[in-house]
This record gives C-alpha cells, structure tokens and sequence, in this order.
C-alpha cells in the first residue's frame, strides 16, 4: 500500500489569511482525495483531485474557497482560502490501497485552528 | 440527512468485555468499510467487505455485512485498552454514487479502561 506524507501536522492560522496543505504519496496514483473532518462530524468528502484536469467538488464545496492543485501523479495540495473560525477541522488526504482492495489509505491530517 | 448511522456513539467498557458497534443505512453499498484512528493520524483500514452476508474475522475483532448490503457490524471479544480509538464505517457506491466515493459514519469512540 501507498505511504502518504501530510503536512503541516497543525497549525493555528489567523482569520483571513490562506493554508495550504500538501500530500506526498510514495507512488503513483490517479485518484486522490481531500477530506474534512470537524469536531464530533464524521469525514466529509471536500473533492477528487485528477492529475492534468480540474478536481471535482462535492456539494458544499467550491473551488474559490479550497482550490486544489495535482501537478503530478504522486503530489496534492489543498488550499483553505480566507479562513475563518468556521474552517477549524482535521483536513486528510487518502488514496485507495490497489485496485483490487476497496479500501483506503490516509495521510495523518493537518489539524486547523483559526483564530 | 446522515446516510450511515453508527452507534454507539461512545463507548467506555472494561478490559475483557465484549463490544458491538452498529452501522445502518437505507441505501445499498458496493462495499462496506471498517477504520480505526487514533488521536493525531489517519484513519486506518481494518476490513472491507462486500458480499451480503459475509463475515470476516480479524484476531480478536469480527465484521458482518447485512444480507442486503445496508448495514454492517463490528463485534470485539475480549477488549483490550489497545483496541482504545475512534472506530468509522464507511460505505462506497451508496446511492448509486462512485464506487470511488466513501460516505463515513459519525463514528464510535471506543475507550477500554485496564
């Protein structure tokens, strides 16, 4: 199975101001994911990152508040754009383990504080 | 609308004890998927399944998916304060989405005290 790097682990960010978060995964995969996780909330899916195509959003979630880059097959980042105290939640990124085990491997989630 | 609820939602039991955790839905899912997370990481996968009816044992911890792929169980015999962690179903392909999609429960927040 793949090994994702995530960071930030954390960090406390200032109203209004923008956090990107990176993956690294340790191989190639065409289908990445960006999830967010709030306090006592169960993970909600934010989008599908695609190498070479825009990523698609899931309802809620739009591109001018969580753009997301793909640039290549083992690399995304997730932006959170003019945070507010709202946008604080664990932010995950996953893969899927290979195509014939249905499930998922996760980065370690970058937990978002805004103050 | 919550599409798979999970109960409980906490648990706190003693060493030794038994536990059941709950995942029910009303929609039918390609596969049904069991986590663990702990504080601080990911989750991690303990178990898929995908056939209705099947059951999978993994040491100490078994998994069921309903005859009609709405819902799934997990049973821990003999709880141990390592089995402590937050413990998510999570179903693809529900109502009729990707199969790539995963819709997660609230999750189980399980606590086992020596």
């Amino acid at each position: 199975s793949a090994v994702i790097s995530q960071k930030p682990s954390r960090d406390i960010c200032q109203r209004g101001t923008s956090l990107t978060i990176q993956c690294q995964v340790d191989s190639q995969v065409t289908m990445m994911f960006w999830y967010r996780q709030q306090p006592g909330q169960s993970l909600t899916l934010i989008a599908t990152a695609n190498q070479g195509s825009e990523a698609t959003y899931e309802s809620g979630f739009v591109i001018d508040k969580f753009p997301i880059s793909r640039p290549n097959l083992t690399f995304s980042t997730l932006t959170v754009s003019n945070m507010s105290p709202e946008d604080s939640s664990i932010y995950l990124c996953s893969v899927p383990k290979t195509q014939t085990d249905y499930g998922y491997t996760f980065g370690s989630g970058t937990r978002l504080t805004v103050v | 609308t919550q599409l798979l609820e999970q109960s409980p939602q906490f648990l706190s039991i003693q060493e030794g004890e038994n536990l059941t955790v709950y995942c029910n839905s009303s929609s039918v899912f390609s596969s049904l998927q069991w986590y663990r997370q702990e504080p601080g990481e990911g989750p991690v996968l303990l178990v898929t399944v995908v056939t209705g009816g099947e059951v999978k044992k993994l040491k100490r911890l078994t998994f069921q998916f309903g005859d009609a792929r709405k819902d799934s169980s997990l049973h821990i015999t003999a709880a141990q304060p390592g089995d402590t962690g937050l413990y998510l179903c999570a179903g693809a392909g529900g109502r009729g989405g990707s199969n790539y999609k995963l819709t997660f429960g609230k999750g189980t927040l399980l606590t086992v005290n020596p």
